[in-house]
């Protein structure tokens, strides 16, 4: 039973260059969540999706875009990578946004931009 | 200003001490209080939900308790592998669907 597994689980990018973090889940879920970790920050929301084909921002949405593929997926694009968007980035699935909001979280994607 | 407050930042025990981790909240409605366990490298498990004050919840050596200002997370007897930073986090009221606010943690080290 995997969960949500999100991909790649390391990555290195120069400033200025782009990549696209994926996610899926296999509970059926119908809301998608993509949250950022740092150091003394604890976990705040980048962007949500409560149901397949609807996104919404966050938090800290800016420098980032998602795309909802469909309900099993849901993806992260940064398109010009900032050192300050080094971070921890985690995906997190739910049965239905707004009405069970307990989480279930991949194991992250650690990035580093330099 | 922070809407959900963890303390102590980090707490070191002796296996076997028992302790209680605390986790404040200044939402202006609560629809639920979620407690978290995150092991280094790992993404958070979740542990609890509580809903009302006065509701407890117990899973091994673990117990959540709430009140309309708080909740504690009550270690007992702990052993080194209850180890790892836990997370409280609340879900507003007010019909919004973003997910869950997070506090920064509480990271406990029980030393055998």
């Amino acid at each position: 039973n995997a969960g949500v597994t999100q991909t790649p689980k390391f990555q290195v990018l120069k400033t200025g260059q782009s990549m696209t973090l994926q996610c899926a889940q296999d509970m059926n879920h119908n809301s998608m969540y993509w949250y950022r970790q740092d150091p003394g920050m604890g976990l705040r929301l980048i962007y949500y999706s409560a149901s397949e084909g609807t996104t919404d921002k966050g938090e800290v949405p800016n420098g980032y875009n998602v795309s909802r593929l469909n309900k099993r997926e849901f993806s992260l694009r940064l398109e010009s990578a900032a050192p300050s968007q080094t971070s921890v980035y985690f995906c997190a699935s739910s049965e239905a946004a707004g009405v069970n909001e307990k989480l279930f979280f991949g194991s992250g994607t650690q990035l580093s931009v330099l | 200003e922070d809407q959900v407050t963890q303390s102590p930042e980090a707490l070191r025990l002796q296996e076997g001490e028992s302790s209680s981790l605390n986790c404040s909240y200044t939402v202006s409605g609560l629809r639920g209080l979620f407690w978290y366990r995150q092991d280094p490298g790992k993404g958070p498990e979740f542990l609890f939900t509580l809903y009302s004050a006065g509701e407890e919840k117990e899973k091994e050596r673990l117990k959540a308790t709430l009140t309309k200002k708080e909740s504690f997370l009550h270690i007992t007897a702990p052993k080194p592998e209850d180890s790892a930073t836990y997370l409280c986090a609340v879900q507003q009221s007010g019909g919004g669907a973003d997910g869950l606010t997070f506090g920064k943690g509480t990271h406990l080290i029980i030393q055998p």
